[in-house]
């Protein structure tokens, strides 16, 4: 099995309130991403946990949380959500020995912020 | 800093026609190159990747990629497109200095016309 599930696939929040999304994969990978995308726009990474290490990129630091209980589940966290986090989330996984350049993505998750 | 350029937003052809889509990217070290499909509603999927030998690497449902040092480029091409092959194209390079980023051109939105 070599798909990557998320949930739930559309999301709606108010301004101000916290989202959390779900992210699974049962291939045993040891990295597992998380990307937001916008219309029209590349798929921009947010951070990515190696095994138990996370990693967030510099301008999305503090906007966005994560945790990974095991090697399976990864979630995103947004604690106050704005009307600029309205965007795609694509959650992506890969095996380090395999090189990162093959990821397995999700359907992604359509979050809207009103 | 590395980037990622696809020059064409929008390519529209005829099933049976060949196409190319256009990747150029800005690296000075060691690169991995590969290109990602996403069709309407789907997450993303690995199409093909090179990191070195033989330039010129295929990947599934008969497309291609060519990767040229001097031009800074991988293009993809397919010889006959069939109207199931309508999707966004990411190119993605990865410097080998930091393997678990892949860093998404903004898409070409292919189009197949029957």
């Amino acid at each position: 099995d070599t798909t990557v599930k998320q949930n739930p696939r559309y999301k709606l929040a108010r301004v101000g309130k916290p989202v959390n999304l779900i992210c699974s994969q049962t291939m045993n990978h040891d990295t597992m991403y998380w990307y937001q995308k916008k219309p029209n726009q590349a798929p921009k990474l947010l951070l990515f946990y190696y095994d138990k290490i996370l990693n967030r990129e510099a301008d999305t630091f503090e906007k966005f949380q994560s945790s990974r209980p095991n090697n399976s589940f990864c979630s995103l966290y947004i604690g106050s959500a704005g009307l600029e986090y309205s965007a795609m989330y694509l959650c992506a996984s890969s095996r380090r020995g395999g090189g990162a350049y093959e990821q397995y993505f999700g359907p992604g998750t359509r979050l809207t912020v009103l | 800093t590395q980037t990622v350029s696809q020059s064409d937003a929008h390519v529209t052809v005829f099933e049976g026609d060949s196409v190319e889509l256009r990747c150029n990217y800005s690296y000075g070290g060691s690169i991995y190159l590969s290109w990602y499909i996403q069709h309407h509603g789907r997450g993303l999927q690995f199409l093909l990747k090179y990191y070195s030998g033989n330039p010129v690497v295929q990947g599934v449902n008969g497309f291609e990629a060519e990767f040229s040092k001097s031009d800074s480029s991988f293009h993809l091409r397919k010889a006959s497109v069939h109207w199931s092959d309508s999707a966004v194209y990411f190119c993605a390079p990865i410097a080998s200095s930091s393997f678990s980023k892949l860093v998404f051109g903004q898409g070409t939105s292919l189009s197949v016309v029957p």
